[in-house]
């Protein structure tokens, strides 16, 4: 069964320094999004994209983060400059169908957990 | 503004019956989705309803009314393995994203 993949599953980083997130969407899926869910929290949304650009972004999803789709498989997060509070466990997920009213199913990988020290 | 809420946690036994509730608020109404979060893992796709009834799936059954602003999840027939969170959420705009609440945490005792 297809599934959405994500690497590495644990980084560990220095306040200040860069980070990128990495996920591979189901290959036929048109929409991906990152959310991210801080231990003991909610799940948050970040951004969404689609056509190779962003959709729509939350309030977090500040100057600090960027997306990028750089080749036909890879979905990237990137924090420029991380701060402690962006310690976190980030999901990526995608959906096939073309957004509309009807059901489509988001899958989400299974996380990155990011810790910023 | 967008609210979602459901009780923090729920204790319930092996072979019973457990219903999780959900109500909610927000701009806009395109379907909600229940989610089975066990502990450091992602989200897994349980349920959708978008119109008010029921949908039954299996052991689990979810319930919409979107004139009430109210959603239900039902397990059934209760193993110990379905000990997680639950999390209910709800797409606000054809715009895709999930608003989530903060998850129900289900205890299964023997």
């Amino acid at each position: 069964e297809p599934e959405v993949t994500q690497t590495p599953s644990h980084q560990v980083t220095q306040m200040g320094q860069e980070v990128i997130l990495r996920c591979v969407p189901i290959s036929n899926h048109l929409y991906f999004y990152w959310y991210r869910q801080i231990l003991g929290q909610k799940v948050e949304f970040l951004v969404s994209f689609y056509n190779n650009e962003i959709s729509e972004k939350s309030e977090i999803f500040d100057d600090q983060f960027s997306v990028e789709r750089p080749d036909g498989s890879n979905f990237t997060l990137k924090i420029r400059s991380t701060k402690l509070e962006d310690s976190a466990m980030y999901f990526c997920a995608s959906t096939e169908e073309r957004i509309g009213p009807g059901f489509n199913e988001q899958f989400f990988g299974p996380g990155t957990r990011l810790t910023v020290l | 503004g967008q609210n979602i809420d459901q009780p923090t946690e729920m204790t319930a036994t092996e072979g019973a019956i457990v219903q999780i509730n959900c109500t909610y608020q927000t701009s806009g109404f395109n379907g909600l989705f229940w989610y089975q979060q066990h502990a450091g893992e992602a989200p897994t796709f349980l349920s959708y309803n978008v119109l008010d009834g029921l949908e039954e799936k299996g052991r689990f059954s979810s319930f919409l009314s979107r004139s009430k602003g109210y959603s239900y999840l039902l397990l059934k027939e209760l193993q110990m393995k379905d000990s997680a969170s639950y999390l209910c959420a709800v797409r606000g705009d054809q715009g895709g994203k999930l608003i989530f609440g903060q998850g129900t945490e289900l205890s299964v005792k023997p």
